[in-house]
């Protein structure tokens, strides 16, 4: 299966200031998502990045906010921008995995805004 | 819409105690459904999946059973040990696409002491 590296694996940020996370797949995946996990919670999908074309998100995030890239179909970024204490969590981006053995995960993000 | 009901945790076992979380799910379709372990810090891995009914998952002892029947895929282990701590994910995906996101359910956090 594929694997993603992900970076940076931690961050403490002011707040009003952003933070751009990024993955690194070592094979082509067909889909690739971005997912938060507050503190002892489940994941919630943020958006699905699309090759070469706008981000899908989920309602209650808007790419004003959370804007993502991805040029190709092994790299994806996800900006937090303007942060607030409210954003520390854990980023998390996955890949659908072409071969169909399903989705890899990236190690994660551990987010902090002070 | 899709969704995943697991049993709420913490569940605290003893070295080598029999493992059950239960699982339910309420998919459109016929999704394929997922147990990902989350160990303290890390990222998310995949554990096992079954992709059609009757399908049974099994990776490092743990098995899971796909039940059309009674909508359910629980998690089983006969044997736990320390090193199975974390935290437990049952996710299913459905569709394809942007449809073919995972949902995930609430996560249990699975305890084993000597």
């Amino acid at each position: 299966s594929a694997v993603i590296s992900q970076k940076p694996s931690r961050d403490i940020c002011q707040r009003g200031t952003s933070l751009t996370i990024q993955c690194q797949v070592d094979s082509q995946v067909t889909m690739m998502f971005w997912y938060r996990q507050q503190p002892g919670q489940s994941l919630t999908l943020i958006a699905t990045a699309n090759q070469g074309s706008e981000a899908t998100y989920e309602s209650g995030f808007v790419i004003d906010k959370f804007p993502i890239s991805r040029p190709n179909l092994t790299f994806s970024t996800l900006t937090v921008s303007n942060m607030s204490p409210e954003d520390s969590s854990i980023y998390l981006c996955s890949g659908r995995d072409r071969l169909g053995y399903g989705y890899t995960f990236g190690s994660g993000t551990r987010l902090t805004v002070v | 819409g899709n969704s995943v009901t697991q049993m709420e945790g913490p569940v605290t076992l003893s070295e080598e105690a029999f493992l059950t979380i239960n699982c339910t799910y309420t998919a459109t379709g016929y999704p394929s459904l997922f147990w990902y372990v989350q160990y303290p810090g890390e990222g998310l891995q995949l554990l096992l999946k079954a992709t059609k009914a009757d399908d049974k998952g099994s990776n490092k002892g743990f098995e899971a059973t796909y039940r059309k029947e009674t909508t359910s895929f629980h998690l089983e282990k006969g044997s736990v040990q320390v090193s199975d701590s974390a935290v437990y994910f049952c996710a299913l995906s459905a569709g394809t696409g942007t449809a073919s996101k995972l949902t995930f359910g609430t996560g249990t956090r699975l305890q084993v002491t000597l």
